[in-house]
């Protein structure tokens, strides 16, 4: 596609509601990324993929929280038992290469609320 | 402790004067900085990157600064446009490690230029 797709756009769950969030990345693109956003803050990395692999999943929050890229090109990342704390945008991005420095390419996020 | 900063949550001017933005960081090492663009309710969207051993990149109206023995960027915009309103984040790139082209952001400056 043009460019990064997240779905759903908004997400309401009610605490301790498992979420599932969909990215599809550009078509090619090798490294893919998740980010949390909370509100005015800038994005906190969560995971990253190369292909289908996982290569860093520092930032996952907690083992709630849950990523697969199976086939090396859209990417879930589940929620598990959410938390009212959980709310927040979760953005993905992607980029051609698997070198630092590419540009890279954010969706425009699921903002996910938990109520 | 590692930390990002970007000086200033919120920045006015009038239209037509240069808007300069600052990143300060601690701790880090980066191997490159990247300034991002982000509208409300949508994701970042790149602008420029400089690396560790540049000093100064341009575009267009904008131009970036990296002073690594200062641990400092700033970020221009010249002749500024109402339609440059917006929150700006800067984000360090770290080279090695498992996670090619994984940053980490400040909290964005929120940046209003008044006609």
């Amino acid at each position: 596609g043009a460019g990064v797709s997240q779905s759903p756009r908004y997400k309401v769950a009610k605490r301790g509601q498992d979420v599932a969030l969909r990215c599809d990345p550009i078509s090619g693109h090798v490294s893919l990324f998740w980010y949390q956003q909370a509100l005015g803050q800038g994005p906190e990395f969560l995971t990253y993929f190369q292909n289908e692999a996982q290569l860093d999943k520092s930032g996952l929050p907690s083992d709630r929280f849950f990523a697969e890229r199976p086939e090396g090109s859209v990417s879930t990342l589940k929620i598990q038992r959410t938390q009212q704390e959980d709310s927040a945008v979760y953005l993905c991005a992607s980029s051609r290469d698997r070198g630092f420095g590419n540009t890279i390419y954010f969706g425009e996020g699921s903002w996910l609320t938990v109520v | 402790s590692q930390k990002i900063e970007q000086n200033s949550e919120a920045l006015n001017i009038q239209e037509g004067k240069t808007a300069t933005l600052t990143c300060n960081y601690t701790n880090y090492s980066p191997a490159y900085l990247q300034w991002y663009r982000q509208d409300p309710g949508r994701g970042p969207v790149f602008l420029l990157l400089i690396r560790e051993n540049e000093k100064e990149k341009r575009k267009e109206r904008l131009k970036v600064t990296f002073d690594t023995t200062l641990k400092q960027s700033l970020f221009h915009i010249t002749a500024s446009q109402p339609a440059d309103s917006a929150t700006y984040l800067c984000a360090l790139g770290l080279a090695g490690g498992t996670s090619y082209g994984k940053l980490t952001f400040g909290q964005g400056t929120i940046l209003t230029v008044h006609p």
